[in-house]
């Protein structure tokens, strides 16, 4: 069985611009998270989509938005690129029929670079 | 505000030691704990999964306990490779289910 995938794995873009990431989950998985991670603030939880719907929200600035489409694949946006987004984005997906135990797959990350 | 702290935060050990990373939180309402490997530069590959009413997991030279009243795991690895050289992390979820992730243990297995 396929992982996670995501696309592209590096991305370089100047502030002001937006970017849009990818993330297809492990085949049958419904539910798809995503995760920012830097240096200074570790792993942080953006938000979670299960059926096409943000179940879950973390403290990120509305800049950061997120879609779910009906083949569970995923994507993330961010507007307005800001030096301190630079960071490692990680996509897990789970099976999410019961979250209490929902054992999360990570993909292998985008890493966004902002000049 | 859940809080996850792993100690220590870097760990260099000779091949063969059997060696025990920590984690601690603060709120024992959580639905389970996760433990993950990340190599440099790469995702996370999930280790070992306890559900919040489970006492621990084993998978292979892995074991994981957890003792959700005093707010602590730990993950135990026996007679540890080269090949186990990462960064460990340890990750609750919470009563929100959002997964909180603690800093992770940097570790170093010395041929």
């Amino acid at each position: 069985k396929a992982g996670v995938t995501q696309t592209p794995r590096y991305l370089i873009k100047t502030r002001g611009q937006q970017v849009t990431l990818s993330c297809s989950p492990i085949s049958g998985h419904r539910s798809v998270s995503w995760y920012q991670q830097t240096p200074g603030q570790g792993l942080q939880f953006l938000f979670e989509y299960f059926s096409e719907t943000q179940r879950n929200k973390g403290n990120f600035p509305g800049r950061f938005s997120g879609r779910q489409f009906s083949n569970s694949r995923s994507e993330m946006n961010v507007s307005t690129l800001e030096l301190g987004d630079s960071a490692l984005y990680l996509c897990a997906s789970s099976l999410a029929g019961d979250r209490s135990y929902n054992e999360q797959f990570f993909g292998p990350g985008t890493r966004l670079t902002v000049l | 505000k859940q809080e996850v702290t792993q100690i220590p935060a870097a760990l260099s050990v000779p091949e063969g030691e059997n060696l025990v990373l920590n984690c601690s939180f603060t709120d024992s309402a959580i639905y389970n704990l996760q433990w993950f490997r990340q190599d440099p530069g790469k995702g996370l590959t999930s280790l070992l999964l306890i559900q919040s009413s489970q006492r621990e997991q084993t998978s292979g030279r892995l074991n994981a306990s957890l003792d959700k009243s005093s707010g602590r795991s730990t993950l135990y690895i026996a007679a540890s490779q080269p090949g186990d050289s990462a960064t460990y992390l340890c990750a609750v979820m919470d009563s929100s289910y959002k997964l909180i992730f603690g800093s992770g243990t940097r570790l170093l297995v010395r041929p």
